[in-house]
Parts: structure tokens; C-alpha cells; sequence
């Protein structure tokens, strides 16, 4: 039982460069969900899926896709990378409402 | 989600308890009080949540008034492994619409030293 895996954990982009943030969960959680850490600001919630074909957007959606076609893998696609998008990605994700929410390890990423 | 209130940093002795407190006097009846904490540079792990009676688990025990207006996070027996920043979250169990989304404060900085 591996928990929630976040890859890469590190990673330079150049600005308007694309990548995709990966993170799975062998857990069969329902709830996932994409949150950024910058200094000073908490964690914002970018994306979230409340099941496979389901997703939403959360409060700092701009410039980020996201889809759920499995349980398992809730992906974070970066179009086009700006420097303002340089923070540390954490995804969460919870059995149902009677849990709290599982974070990956993160993945810090830099934006130049 | 009900605004908190918690001391922005704690100092405890390795193996004395941690009291943990933090206030949420406009808490609604269906919100659920949480506890999560961050070691530096990792993801945010959580602790224990309760509703209105006292809970406990293998990590903490979660102690809420009666007028549910505040609450206290105890480590029984800290160590130096509990160095974190510690959050309190008041919000509903199942948010449909507006985002399963939870809201970290400033959280407090519990020190555990030798």
C-alpha cells in the first residue's frame, strides 16, 4: 500500500513550457484533489474529482487542467508555464466524509 | 468554513504532553472540528477530527468544549519527531458545489526539545 505517490518530486520548467504534475493512490479514495503551498498563503485548492469522470475547479484554477478517467490517477496538466506557478504541488485525497485527507509528498516546482 | 485561532508558536519538553488549543467561537452545529500538521517540506498529514464528543486515536487526543467554541489538540508524550506546524480546520464533513476544500490557517509551530 504505497499511500498517495506525487512524481516527479522536483522540477525546472522554462516559462511556457506544458507538463503534467502525476499523482495516484492505491487506496480506492474517491476524493482527490490538487492543492498549491506557497509562502504565506496556505494551501490553495486548485482541481478536485469526487470520482472517476468527475471533476471541478477549486479556487486558483487558471492555467491548469486536470482529468479523472480512473479511480487510481488524478493527473495536473500545466498548459503553459508562468514564473506565478513556481510553488510546492500537494494532492489529497480521502475514502468519503467520515475521513480526513491523505497527502503525497509533494512536488516542488520551478517556473524561470 | 468557521474562522480559528491559534497561537502562532509552542514550545514543549521531549516527553511531556503538547496542549495544543485553538478557538472557533462562530462554529456552526454541522461543523466538524480537524487537526492536520506539516513537518517541514512534506505534505500536510492528518490527526484526528471530531464533531462535538472527545475523540482519541494512536496519534492524539481531541478535546472540545462543551459550547464547542474551542478545542485542544494533545500529544500525550511529544517527541522531537512532532516538531511540526500544527493546524486547526473547522468545516463542514461533505462540502458539495463549492469544493471539497479545506482551509489552512497560520496553524501554531509546536518545538519539541530535549
Amino acid at each position: 500500500n504505497a499511500g498517495v505517490t506525487q512524481t516527479p518530486k522536483f522540477q525546472v520548467l522554462k516559462t511556457g513550457q506544458s507538463m503534467t504534475l502525476q499523482c495516484a493512490q492505491d487506496m480506492n479514495h474517491e476524493y482527490m484533489s490538487w492543492y498549491r503551498q506557497d509562502p504565506g498563503m496556505g494551501l490553495r485548492l486548485i482541481h478536485y474529482s469526487v470520482g472517476a469522470g468527475i471533476t471541478d475547479q477549486g479556487e486558483v484554477p487558471n492555467g491548469y487542467n486536470v482529468s479523472r478517467s480512473t479511480t487510481e490517477d488524478f493527473p495536473l496538466r500545466l498548459l503553459s508555464a508562468a514564473p506565478s506557478q513556481t510553488s510546492v504541488y500537494f494532492c489529497a485525497t480521502r475514502l468519503n466524509s467520515n475521513y480526513g485527507y491523505t497527502f503525497g509528498s509533494g512536488t516542488r516546482l520551478t517556473v524561470v | 468554513d468557521a474562522k480559528t485561532t491559534q497561537p502562532p508558536s509552542m514550545d514543549c519538553a521531549e516527553g511531556r504532553a503538547a496542549n495544543l488549543p485553538c478557538n472557533h467561537s462562530t462554529i456552526s452545529g454541522n461543523e466538524y472540528v480537524y487537526w492536520y500538521r506539516q513537518i517541514h517540506s512534506q505534505g500536510p498529514q492528518y490527526i484526528i477530527h471530531g464533531l462535538k464528543n472527545n475523540e482519541t486515536n494512536e496519534m492524539a487526543s481531541l478535546i472540545i468544549t462543551e459550547d464547542r467554541k474551542s478545542s485542544t489538540l494533545i500529544l500525550p508524550h511529544a517527541t522531537l519527531r512532532d516538531t511540526a506546524v500544527y493546524y486547526c480546520i473547522v468545516r463542514v464533513a461533505y462540502v458539495t458545489g463549492g469544493g471539497n476544500k479545506l482551509t489552512f490557517g497560520t496553524g501554531t509551530q509546536l518545538k519539541v526539545e530535549l
